[in-house]
């Protein structure tokens, strides 16, 4: 059964016209993380979501937007996507730690959406 | 901030062993994650170290030493479905659950 799912596997889209990409969670954790892969390269965090808490990355880019309007669903935005932001995006999920030391807690991630920049 | 350093690729026999290294320089260390990536698939765990030692899980173990900021998965009787990259992600502080990831090891596996 999915877990973390995200719609769609593939997106292409046009230069400066927005996007949006989706993950939905059947596993009720309350963080929501994004990230952009981009090839050999590792994943790199763009803003995750504790509950409804948006927290950014210092080094993310204006461009790239997020909304979460329930504890199951996140949207990745990019208003106006140019040719540096063709990537995998890839939505990630996990139980926040509830104290210092405490549990794995380790991320589930959704199979990611390879965005195409044309 | 946080520097995680592992080797680009690796290349071994099937049924052999291969330990893949990762350093990493970082305040507040709150925990160690490798995980497993096939090319165009999306990241799975394989295991996590937050104390000194080996955790062992089947054919992967991973070890840490906390004071030398250094791990390393080993993986033994490779298969050919262990052609993947291996990525070391540490997470950092008491509260929160961000990970900062290396850039991985691309592993092939050959008969």
């Amino acid at each position: 059964d999915a877990m973390v799912i995200q719609n769609p596997r593939y997106q292409v889209t046009q230069f400066g016209k927005p996007v949006t990409l989706s993950c939905s969670q059947t596993l009720n954790h309350n963080v929501m993380y994004w990230y952009q892969q981009k090839s050999s390269q590792a994943p790199k965090l763009l803003f995750h979501y504790y509950d409804k808490d948006f927290n950014n990355e210092a080094d993310t880019p204006d461009n790239f937007q997020s909304r979460r309007p329930n504890t199951s669903f996140c949207f990745l935005d990019i208003r106006s996507p140019g040719l540096g932001d063709a990537a995998m995006y890839l939505c990630a999920t996990s139980r926040v730690r509830g104290q210092v030391g405490g549990g794995v807690y380790e991320q589930y991630f959704g199979p990611g959406t390879r965005l195409t920049v044309t | 901030g946080q520097n995680i350093d592992q080797p680009t690729e690796m290349t071994a026999t099937e049924g052999a062993i291969v330990q893949i290294n990762c350093t990493y320089q970082t305040s507040g260390f709150n925990g160690l994650f490798w995980y497993q990536q096939h090319a165009g698939e999306a990241p799975t765990f394989l295991s996590y170290n937050v104390l000194d030692g080996l955790e062992e899980k089947g054919r992967f173990s991973s070890f840490l030493s906390r004071s030398k900021g250094y791990s390393y998965l080993l993986l033994k009787e490779l298969q050919m479905k262990d052609s993947a990259s291996y990525l070391c992600a540490v997470r950092e502080g008491a509260a929160g659950n961000k990970l900062t990831f290396g850039g991985g090891t691309r592993v092939l596996v050959k008969p």
